[in-house]
């Protein structure tokens, strides 16, 4: 399976600043996602990077709160803008390519102050 | 939208004894996927199931695919101190996951 590489593994970080998390892939793949976890919670879907276009955002995201980049097939990142203790999460980047299952990097915990 | 729901939500068992977690939706599924996350860890997944009625085993783990393709459960014999951790169920579309709202499983030693 791929091998997902997800920096930083864990911030804190002010309120009102933002902070850009990168997903690195070992090998090209179709699919990329996003996801959140808040604590003790289930993982909800943010967006799923698309190669060269705009991503494709959930229900309540946004753009211009959770700008996503995927320059490549093997690398995406994730912003989280302006932050609120509200953004307080593990945030998660997956892969999927083919008929392979998901699989998940190490996430990014994330703490505000 | 489409939601999938797991039992229990938590589940304390003694070193041992058996452990299940059923996953139920509302509407048929093209497929379930199952994962666990240990504590502080990722999901990592464990297994995809795709046809009605399938079974398949991992060692101490059974999975169960419904004839309905509506609901699975994941059956774990004998439970050990490594199986603790959140199990979930996800079913994909096209080109998303679902996934459900997990079962926290703790293992008293």
């Amino acid at each position: 399976s791929a091998v997902i590489s997800q920096k930083p593994s864990r911030d804190i970080c002010q309120r009102g600043t933002s902070l850009t998390i990168q997903c690195q892939v070992d090998s090209q793949v179709t699919m990329m996602f996003w996801y959140r976890q808040q604590p003790g919670q289930s993982l909800t879907l943010i967006a799923t990077a698309n190669q060269g276009s705009e991503a494709t955002y959930e229900s309540g995201f946004v753009i211009d709160k959770f700008p996503i980049s995927r320059p490549n097939l093997t690398f995406s990142t994730l912003t989280v803008s302006n932050m609120s203790p509200e953004d307080s999460s593990i945030y998660l980047c997956s892969v999927r390519g083919g008929d392979q299952p998901q699989h998940f990097g190490d996430g990014t915990r994330l703490s505000i102050l | 939208g489409q939601q999938v729901m797991q039992i229990p939500q938590y589940q304390h068992v003694q070193e041992g004894e058996d452990f299940t977690t059923y996953c139920n939706s509302s509407t048929t599924l093209s497929n379930i996927q199952w994962y666990k996350q240990r504590p502080g860890g990722h999901p990592v997944f464990l297994i995809q199931l795709v046809k009605s009625g399938e079974v398949k085993k991992q060692k101490r783990l059974t999975f169960q695919f419904g004839e309905a393709k509506k609901n699975s459960s994941l059956h774990i014999t004998a439970t050990q101190t490594t199986d603790v951790g959140t199990y979930f169920c996800a079913t994909s579309g096209t080109y998303k996951y679902i996934f459900g709202t997990g079962t926290r499983l703790k293992v008293l030693a």
